[in-house]
């Protein structure tokens, strides 16, 4: 069965620096990877999929992501971090073997310093 | 635009008391989903619809249960909400192309508070 972690509940950057968020998917055949993002009170907003073609994919708003097959990870990356970024982040994977489920990690809160 | 609208945004109930939430879409997508999220927890789905066959996850409460008259409405029904029903709930819909990699789009939730 497929699963995804998230490496850190919480993750603290200031503004104009790096924004790395990681993920490690388990899927026993090739995954679709996805990362979302959720604002306060609000339902979750695709960022950008990865669906086996360019292992860089690129995003909305300044994201992208790298599909490592070897370290079975799909890192959510933004260089210059703005303080409307500062939101829950969901990285989720689904695959052939699930059906219609797209399974989410436990979610990363990011936040953004002035 | 095409959109997932959820109604209400928030709803108050009373423990024990039913209440129905609603999702509608103009995606005229086939799969409709429902998901439980509890305060800093990932989404929990509860059941999808594919059409009119309706897939119920295994650890699903049979106090949750779901309606889907048409393509674009959705319901939700708690029978008899308790405390620990207290969640945003949100609804998702998604084409079907063949493959698993279609983009599941979220409703804005509703936030259901339990007295």
């Amino acid at each position: 069965a497929q699963s995804v972690t998230q490496l850190g509940s919480h993750v603290s950057v200031s503004e104009g620096a790096l924004v790395l968020l990681r993920c490690n998917y388990s899927s026993s055949v090739p995954p679709y990877l996805f990362w979302y993002v959720q604002y306060p009170n609000q339902g979750l907003q695709l960022l950008l999929k990865y669906t086996s073609a360019a292992t860089l994919v690129k995003g909305i708003n300044g994201f992208e992501a790298e599909f490592k097959k070897s370290e079975t990870s799909f890192h959510l990356t933004k260089p210059s971090a703005h303080m409307s970024d500062a939101a829950e982040y969901f990285c989720a994977v689904s695959d052939a073997t699930g059906g219609f489920k797209t399974i989410f990690g436990a979610g990363t809160r990011l936040f953004v310093k002035a | 635009d095409a959109m997932v609208i959820q109604n209400p945004r928030y709803q108050v109930t009373q423990f024990g008391k039913p209440v129905t939430l609603s999702c509608s879409q103009t995606l005229n997508h086939n799969v409709m989903y429902w998901y439980q999220q509890k305060s800093s927890q990932a989404p929990k789905l509860l059941f999808h619809y594919y059409d009119k066959d309706f897939n119920n996850e295994a650890d699903t409460p049979d106090n949750f249960q779901s309606r889907r008259p048409n393509t674009s409405f959705c319901f939700l029904d708690i029978r008899s909400p308790g405390l620990g029903d207290a969640a945003m709930y949100l609804c998702a819909t998604s084409g079907w192309g063949g493959t698993y990699q279609e983009t599941q789009y979220f409703g804005p939730g509703t936030r259901l508070l339990v007295l």
